[in-house]
Formats: structure tokens, C-alpha cells, sequence
């Protein structure tokens, strides 16, 4: 059972251009919603979370728009620059507990000059 | 704080044959999951510990699969009798008391 469904798969932007990668959900009990960034030969790393209280969460060049009432959420990613060519992973999990991280199954963004 | 450590970074084995691997975790952090990743996917949940205890465990953890953390430090994840089917990057991630995985390179595993 997927329950974070990711798209695209893959995505190629040209440098400065906005990147935008989308999610959705099916479980209501996910209440943290992170991405995750991923270089080849590297684990993933965090990059942005949010929580479905706020519709939107900005840091720096990356922002999370969330909407709960649809599950579903996206990361944009302002001025794409080549370094930001990586794979990205949306997840979802629930807070209180411990973090069992549902995982998306990823989008590859190449950023090209 | 020198972040995750994972060794080995790359093993190839045969099939049939044990596999040991081990995590070192972010020293304050008392939580410790293992992942498991296959290529084009994204990393699966295998297993979780809280100090020393293991309080969940998938049912993609066969019972092939064993994990540990004594002394709730570092951990091992040993595949007994491996299968082609295991290949794959073997993520191990701790965190604190919040949502913050801390991800290491993992290693990645070939049956051969």
C-alpha cells in the first residue's frame, strides 16, 4: 500500500527555473510532512518540513505549499541551480511515538545550464 | 558530531551467505531506525529502536533479518541465508526526541 504518491518521476529544468515536484497522501493521521534531498552514493537528508497547520513554508530558495483538505503537498524550488540536481523524496509521519517515515517514491531533477 | 556512520559501505556476497552490517548513530540521539532502498524507490521502514529496545519491526524484516543495538549504541543488522531479492542500500537514520532522521550513506548489498 502506496500511501505517499509522488510525481513526476523525473524532471529537468533549465538553471533558474522553478522546479516543482507534488505529493499526496492517504492517511489523516500524517501530521509532519518532510522532504528529503538525496545525492547519489549519499542518504537522504532533510531539507524542509511542514505541518498542516500553516499552507505554506518557505526557507530560502525552497518552499512547501501544503493543502490538507486535498492531501496534497509540493515543493517548489525558486532559481534552480545545477547543484540542486539530486533526488528528492516527499514523506509523511505522524508525531508523538517514535518516526516511522513514509517515504515517497522519489523524483530525479537534473538542473541544466 | 560527525553525523551517521555506516560500514561497510559496499559488500557483495553470495547467495546463501550471512551479511553483518553496522550503524553508528549520532551519539546523544536515543532513536534508531533501519531503512532498506532499492533503486528508483524510495527507503522503506525496517525497523526501530529507542535506546536499546526494538519496538517495531516491518513484515519486509523476514525472519532472515535480525537487528540489535546493545547498550542502545551503535547496531548491527545481520541478513542470515541471503537472497538475490536482498540486494539493495541497507539506510540506517537516528534522531532525538523529534522528527529530524538523520540519514548515513548506508551500505549498499549484492547478492550475487
Amino acid at each position: 500500500q502506496q500511501q505517499v504518491k509522488q510525481s513526476p518521476q523525473s524532471l529537468i529544468v533549465q538553471k533558474g527555473g522553478i522546479s516543482i515536484i507534488n505529493c499526496a497522501y492517504e492517511n489523516t493521521a500524517f501530521d509532519y510532512f518532510p522532504w528529503y534531498q538525496q545525492f547519489p552514493g549519499k542518504g537522504p537528508a532533510l531539507l524542509i518540513a511542514i505541518r498542516p497547520d500553516v499552507s505554506e513554508k518557505k526557507e530560502g530558495r525552497f518552499t512547501i505549499s501544503f493543502n490538507k483538505s486535498a492531501k496534497q503537498f509540493s515543493l517548489h524550488i525558486m532559481d534552480s541551480q545545477p547543484g540542486d540536481s539530486a533526488t528528492y523524496f516527499c514523506a509523511a509521519s505522524m508525531t508523538g511515538g517514535y518516526q516511522k517515515v513514509t517515504f515517497g517514491t522519489g523524483t530525479k531533477l537534473q538542473v541544466i545550464p | 558530531d560527525t553525523g551517521v556512520s555506516q560500514n561497510p559501505r559496499h559488500k557483495i556476497t553470495k547467495r546463501g551467505q550471512n551479511v553483518t552490517f553496522r550503524c553508528d548513530p549520532i551519539s546523544e540521539h536515543n532513536r534508531l531506525y533501519w531503512y532498506r532502498q532499492t533503486l528508483g524507490q524510495g527507503p522503506e521502514f525496517l525497523t526501530y529502536f529507542q535506546n536499546e529496545a526494538q519496538l517495531e519491526k516491518s513484515r519486509l524484516l523476514s525472519d532472515r533479518f535480525s537487528a540489535e543495538r546493545p547498550k542502545g549504541s551503535f547496531s548491527t543488522l545481520e541478513i542470515q541465508r541471503t537472497e538475490q531479492g536482498d540486494s539493495a542500500m541497507y539506510l540506517c537514520a537516528s534522531s532525538l526526541l523529534d522528527e529530524k532522521l538523520f540519514f548515513g550513506s548506508g551500505t549498499q548489498l549484492s547478492v550475487l
